[in-house]
């Protein structure tokens, strides 16, 4: 079992629908969490940052983290066909340089 | 200012040949790591550097992989003897400081392809 569970998708919505994004993980330790947005040919961009549990928000972005059921997600309101690209979580314990990441989820979003 | 630069951007090469890949970090930033990134399996820790200190190895697959970090600046990853299972996207990333609370900024990748 891989320490993050994250679907592949491919998720595909039209303009303006609101997308949640999900992982799972199975280790305790993780503190950190984190989403990035990586276009076609391009390196992963951090989008969010969360430590612990709680949500977050930035504009049309939310992310939510639930350590009791070790589960994250990303909710994007009003998706835009430019949000179209492969999302990322990632994950770390306190005191560690390394992060652990999901395989990503492609999302489409379609005009 | 300048993001994290990687070169090449593509490379080809044959089966049993060596290949170096480069990574220019973002000027000041003292953490440089190097994952791959395979079809389906997300991104792969391969090694981190911080400073002056011993770098971390712990994810290189085998010991045909070997990096290294001049001048706490440029860092090289080289794969010798290159095996078809070896072709995937190289990220090299650099962060401000040490530690998962400090965001990592990704250059575009070299993407490698063994035939």
């Amino acid at each position: 079992q891989k320490e993050v569970e994250q679907d592949p998708g491919p998720l595909s919505v039209p303009e303006g629908a609101i997308v949640s994004l999900n992982c799972t993980y199975s280790n305790s330790a993780f503190q950190y969490f984190m989403w990035y947005r990586q276009y076609s040919r391009k390196g992963p961009e951090l989008l969010m940052y969360t430590y612990s549990s709680g949500n977050k928000e930035d504009g049309r972005f939310t992310a939510q983290v639930d350590k009791s059921s070790k589960y994250i997600s990303l909710f994007i309101r009003d998706s835009q066909p430019s949000d179209s690209a492969t999302y990322l979580c990632a994950m770390s314990e306190v005191n560690t340089d390394k992060l652990i990441f999901g395989t990503g989820t492609r999302l489409q979003v379609f005009p | 200012g300048a993001g994290v630069s990687q070169s090449p951007s593509n490379k080809v090469t044959e089966k049993g040949k060596d290949v170096e890949l480069r990574c220019d970090p973002i000027s000041g930033h003292t953490a440089l790591y190097w994952y791959r990134q395979s079809l389906g399996q997300g991104l792969e820790f391969l090694i981190y550097f911080q400073g002056n200190s011993a770098p971390d190895k712990s994810g290189l697959p085998s010991d045909r992989f070997s990096a290294e970090r001049t001048g706490g600046s440029v860092s090289t990853l080289t794969i010798q003897r290159t095996q078809q299972e070896d072709s995937a996207v190289y990220l090299c990333a650099s962060s401000l400081t040490q530690g998962a609370s400090s965001p990592l900024h990704f250059g575009n990748g070299t993407r490698l392809t063994v035939t």
